[in-house]
């Protein structure tokens, strides 16, 4: 099992470009969730998934956008870059655990390092 | 509201020396799951330990351990002997029945010197 692999792992964008980041995970996983992790701020929710087709916003998502058209693959977007989005981006997912829906043990991808110029 | 404070930003220890890292927690719901996360200087978030909060038994692993204790809303980790490997930053996380994300602790940051 790979676990959940983030592409790319590097990437430089001038301001306004777009790119998308991608998240895959062979665990079957209900639950899917892209953070940023700046210096100090420890780790913030942007987007998140509880299943094939569904997003929710988490702490941070202006500036971003999110698809999670299979359920193994979580995508985000930023259609136009700025500076404020440097950054390192980690996605995760989980089992849903109990009746009422909560998550089980995040497991994170290795990340991908995010700088604009 | 849930909530989880890491008090210690920062701790620096000799190696060889034992040090606890403190997580006090906040939640509303009887049937909840506490996390330690450890993040080393390369980056990645390595799970050290899931525990549901019926069961206060405390955990040893090696040189980890986890004292959990519902009275204090508290779910400290200590590491005995500590090497300089153990430098990280360590997260403290809370899953809530309900809720699909969990809320983090800002992370002690763990400096073991030589």
């Amino acid at each position: 099992n790979a676990g959940v692999t983030q592409t790319p792992k590097f990437r430089v964008l001038k301001t306004g470009q777009s790119m998308t980041l991608l998240c895959a995970q062979d665990m079957n996983h209900e639950y899917m969730y892209w953070y940023r992790q700046d210096p100090g701020m420890g780790l913030r929710l942007i987007h998140y998934s509880v299943g094939e087709g569904t997003t929710a916003k988490g702490e941070v998502p202006d500036g971003y956008n999110v698809s999670r058209l299979k359920k193994q693959n979580f995508l985000l977007g930023l259609e136009s870059a700025a500076p404020s989005q440097t950054s390192v981006y980690f996605c995760a997912s989980s089992y849903m655990i109990g009746a009422g829906g909560g998550t089980d043990t995040q497991y994170f991808g290795p990340g991908t390092r995010l700088t604009v110029l | 509201a849930q909530k989880v404070t890491q008090a210690q930003t920062e701790i620096s220890v000799v190696e060889k020396e034992d040090v606890t890292l403190d997580c006090v927690y906040e939640t509303r719901d009887t049937t909840y799951y506490l996390f330690w996360y450890k993040q080393p200087p390369s980056g990645e978030l390595v799970f050290l330990i899931r525990r549901n909060s019926f069961d206060e038994q405390n955990e040893i692993s090696g040189r980890y351990s986890w004292n959990f204790q519902k009275s204090t809303s508290s779910f400290n980790f200590t590491i005995t002997a500590s090497q300089v490997v153990d430098s990280a930053v360590y997260f403290c996380a809370l899953s809530e029945t309900g809720y699909s994300t969990l809320t983090f602790g800002k992370g002690t940051m763990l400096l073991v010197s030589p």
